[in-house]
């Protein structure tokens, strides 16, 4: 079935580090990728989105391509700060493009991203 | 704008009691999801509708019941509460058929703990 891998975290940067966080899936047809964030004591907000191969996903600095080839959408931002600490999760919708039934969105375990200033 | 609205945002309940929690969506969306919330485990579906009228099961639903009231409501009720069901419960709702463009949107959550 459809699913989601996600790196292990946590992950801790210092403030104005390079963010890199691992999505691959693995899915038949051709399902759209989201990135959620999770801020402390909140719901999931959707951070960005692909429906489509080689579209890139952007937002708040937060960047993500839609790789086919590799099967990935990974998260990056150049520069974190202190505010962006929160659990991250990917996501794929469990449907295909092609006018069908209904599917679901299937998510990653999440990671938690912690900055330091 | 509203959005998903889940009350209460926190509980605690005697094992073997019950309780409700509810959820609403003034987006006119068709399609509504509860989700449970544990560390290590992500995000876990427990049921969800597809459209007013209709319910499904989902990752984990045993010990769980729902009922889709009407379009903007989605009840998520625990008949005899346990231990095992502490845990952060999250609502969502979509377009249905145009969740695949738009995703989710999630409600604040409700937390709760059986004890």
């Amino acid at each position: 079935g459809n699913s989601v891998t996600q790196m292990e975290g946590p992950v801790t940067l210092s403030e104005e580090a390079f963010l890199t966080i691992n999505c691959t899936y693995t899915a038949t047809g051709y399902p759209s990728l989201f990135w959620y964030v999770q801020y402390p004591g909140e719901g999931l907000q959707l951070l960005l989105k692909a429906t489509k191969a080689d579209d890139k996903g952007s937002n708040k600095g937060f960047e993500a391509t839609y790789r086919k080839e590799t099967t990935s959408f990974h998260l990056e931002k150049g520069s974190v700060q202190v505010s962006d600490s929160a659990v991250y999760f990917c996501a794929l919708s469990d449907q295909q493009n092609y006018g069908g039934s209904q599917g679901n969105l299937i998510f990653g375990k999440g990671t938690k991203l912690s900055v330091k200033p | 704008n509203a959005g998903v609205t889940q009350t209460p945002k926190f509980q605690v309940l005697k094992t073997g009691q019950s309780m409700t929690l509810q959820c609403a969506q003034d987006m006119n969306h068709n399609s509504m999801y509860w989700y449970r919330q544990d560390p290590g485990m992500g995000l876990r579906l427990i049921y969800y509708s597809a459209s007013e009228g209709t319910t499904d099961k989902g990752e984990v639903p045993n010990g769980y019941n729902v009922s889709r009231l009407n379009k903007r409501e989605f009840s998520l009720r625990l008949e005899s509460a346990a231990p095992s069901q502490t845990s952060v419960y999250f609502c969502a709702s979509s377009e249905g058929s145009a969740q695949q463009y738009y995703g989710y949107t999630f409600g604040s959550g409700t937390r709760l703990t059986v004890v």
